[in-house]
């Protein structure tokens, strides 16, 4: 759903620990689903993405875990560098809208302590 | 070799006048959009083209007219401006048809109304 006026939720973690960023999604119907990074002044980058049909995918450092059920999905980093601050954003993809809509989250800012 | 670019990076511009944003990518993509990222960070998606037809217009007032003259471009002209069109206003490019159609976001077009 849209953001009303929210503060940007804000993670602190040390470096070297992992870090868990959630989002709840708003879609049923969604059945693709994207994180995104986005360092200041720049657009947002593609991180990793999972189909509706898989609840769990691992990339390097980073896993997607989704849970239908809820409507949750959550980003796990593992081993959280000073490189890894940012904002972190899912997107999910309507499966009514085809391949053309995704709708954002509102956000999460993550700052990693050294 | 930059794949989704923007002009120009920065706009700053008093109400009431009248506005382009270009964008370009070189990846090869059919679809591309604009979206819209407020202070808080919230990203909106307003446009949406498929082989430069318009596949989504998410409720954008009519004083923002995208243009696509190829695949490869879309610009977004916006007339009689208001101070509430200040943002940050991301292009993106992404091929369609694919199960995964993972969205490339250029750098940005921060706009400040006066």
């Amino acid at each position: 759903g849209e953001s009303v006026g929210l503060h940007l939720p804000t993670l602190s973690v040390q470096e070297g620990d992992n870090s868990i960023i959630n989002c709840a999604y708003s879609n049923s119907a969604s059945d693709y689903f994207i994180w995104y990074k986005q360092e200041s002044g720049k657009g947002p980058q593609f991180i990793i993405d999972i189909r509706s049909n898989m609840d769990k995918r691992q990339g390097q450092r980073v896993t997607v875990l989704l849970n239908k059920t809820v409507k949750h999905l959550s980003l796990q980093i593992a081993a959280t560098q000073p490189g890894d601050s940012a904002v972190y954003f899912c997107a999910e993809r309507p499966r009514t809208s085809g391949t053309y809509k995704y709708i954002f989250g509102t956000g999460t800012r993550l700052k990693v302590l050294a | 070799d930059t794949a989704v670019s923007q002009t120009p990076k920065y706009l700053v511009t008093q109400m009431g006048n009248d506005k382009s944003i270009k964008c370009e990518q070189n990846l090869g993509h059919d679809t591309m959009y604009w979206y819209k990222q407020d202070s808080k960070k919230f990203l909106k998606i307003m446009f949406s083209y498929n082989n430069k037809e318009l596949i989504i217009n998410e409720t954008v007032p009519n004083r923002f007219s995208p243009k696509s003259p190829d695949k490869a471009h879309l610009n977004l002209h916006i007339n009689s401006l208001e101070l509430g069109d200040s943002a940050v206003y991301f292009c993106a490019s992404s091929h369609s048809g694919l199960i995964s159609n993972e969205q490339f976001f250029g750098p940005g077009t921060r706009l400040t109304v006066l």
